[in-house]
């Protein structure tokens, strides 16, 4: 049982450039998430997933992209990367059946540095 | 909106000092309240949390008490090891909104 997973740990992009995170997570949560942790802050709520066909914005959603086609993966899509998008990002997961108020679980981050 | 301030940091203790991190909280209705706690290099995992008022969240010798008139949620602990270095952060929970504090940064000395 692995939990959250994400990919890459760590990559460098150049201003413009698009990528992918990926987040799987094999716990059968209907819930997952996707959060930025900039140096010295909390984390911050980009978008999430309610289940499989199913997005909603977050707090910071400008310049992100998400889907949902599996309960499995939730993948964070940056079109045009610029230089703000360096941050840390957490995928998160959780069972709920009343929103966002359960616990959820993190998976290890995914540090990104936009130059 | 909804938002959470903690205590800013670091803290420094030895070891078998109590501990107290601050928390307090701003939210329209009647949010569920959370500690994470952050290892070195790690993802956030879940410390303890309440979902109602006077609600006592406790786990691993920390404990927070879910204070509606004060609108608090501060983490204790008695006597903290030097395996307790972490960053902890504050978070609250509406149905439809995740809120963090900007955390706290502990380290335990021997």
């Amino acid at each position: 049982n692995a939990g959250v997973t994400q990919t890459p740990k760590f990559r460098i992009l150049k201003i413009g450039q698009s990528m992918t995170l990926q987040c799987t997570q094999d716990m059968n949560h209907n819930y997952m998430y996707w959060y930025r942790q900039d140096p010295g802050m909390g984390l911050k709520l980009i978008y999430y997933s309610v289940g499989a066909g199913i997005t909603d914005k977050g707090e910071v959603p400008n310049g992100y992209n998400v889907s949902r086609s599996t309960t499995e993966d939730f993948p964070l899509r940056l079109e045009l990367a610029a230089p703000s998008q360096t941050s840390v990002y957490f995928c998160a997961s959780s069972y709920s059946a009343q929103g966002l108020r359960e616990t959820q679980y993190f998976g290890p981050g995914t540090r990104l540095l936009v130059l | 909106g909804d938002s959470v301030t903690q205590m800013e940091g670091p803290v420094t203790l030895s070891e078998e000092a109590f501990l107290t991190i601050n928390c307090t909280y701003t939210a329209t209705g009647y949010p569920s309240l959370f500690w994470y706690v952050q290892y070195p290099g790690e993802g956030l995992q879940l410390l303890l949390k309440a979902t109602k008022a006077d609600d006592k969240g406790s786990n691993k010798g920390f404990e927070a008490t879910y204070r509606k008139e004060t609108t608090s949620f501060h983490l204790e602990k008695g006597s903290v090891q030097v395996s307790d270095s972490a960053v902890y952060f504050c978070a609250l929970s509406a149905s439809n909104d995740m809120r963090f504090g900007a955390g706290t940064r502990l380290t335990v000395k021997p």
